[in-house]
């Protein structure tokens, strides 16, 4: 059963747009959840991570928020540049368990 | 500072037969966690080392092994290779035996075929 889903493939955005990608989670005990980005050969990088005592962490253009009622997380990339174009994946854990990872968002920022 | 190093970056087998990948933690850090990445899928979690123990372990059967080193590095082992093996196995570092809220630094992974 997969505990966190991004249930879009793919998302397209014109430079210098806003670019949204969602995460659903369906285990309330998960407490960490953190974003990477992975460009093809290369391992996932970390972006940004929140706990679950936050509802928004931000880093420069990247801000993730969470909603803990609604068991969903999201990502914010303002402006979007054409160098973001990556796969995203959003990963949760509970108390430094196991992450469990999203199956990813691949984001392609148009020029 | 050296990230994740994995080693080999490749590797083509057959079924049945063995395989063993390494990795090398970031530097200053302790625990290292093993993730097989399907074509499509994201990471799922293997099993993780700390103190050169298995500390967790995710849902994979027993033909999948691990060890760490007194200098915190790894290996992963598979035995009795099937054709649904193939995937990136990718490995991620982090320091205190992954304890509350550590991130995890990924390596680039290895590539494994299995034919």
């Amino acid at each position: 059963d997969q505990q966190v889903k991004q249930n879009s493939p793919s998302l397209s955005v014109q430079e210098g747009r806003i670019s949204i990608l969602n995460c659903d989670y369906t285990n309330s005990m998960f407490d960490y959840f953190l974003w990477y980005k992975k460009y093809p050969a290369e391992g996932p990088t970390f972006l940004i991570s929140i706990s679950s005592i936050k509802d928004k962490n931000e880093d420069g253009r990247f801000t993730v928020f969470l909603n803990k009622s609604a068991k969903h997380l999201s990502l914010h990339i303002v402006p979007s540049q054409p160098g973001d174009s990556a796969v995203y994946f959003c990963a949760a854990s509970e108390a430094g368990n196991q992450f469990y990872f999203g199956t990813g968002t691949s984001l392609t920022v148009i020029p | 500072d050296a990230g994740v190093t994995q080693s080999p970056t490749h590797l083509i087998k057959t079924r049945g037969q063995q395989v063993t990948l390494r990795c090398s933690p970031k530097s200053g850090h302790d625990t290292v966690s093993w993730y097989q990445q399907a074509l499509g899928q994201g990471p799922q979690f293997i099993f993780q080392y700390y103190e050169e123990e298995e500390r967790q372990r995710g849902n994979f059967p027993d033909r999948f092994s691990g060890h760490q080193f007194p200098n915190y590095s790894s290996e992963l082992n598979v035995n009795a290779l099937l054709l649904g093996d193939s995937a990136l196995y990718l490995c991620a570092s982090s320091l205190g035996g992954g304890g509350y809220q550590e991130t995890q630094y990924f390596g680039p992974g290895t590539r494994l075929l299995v034919l």
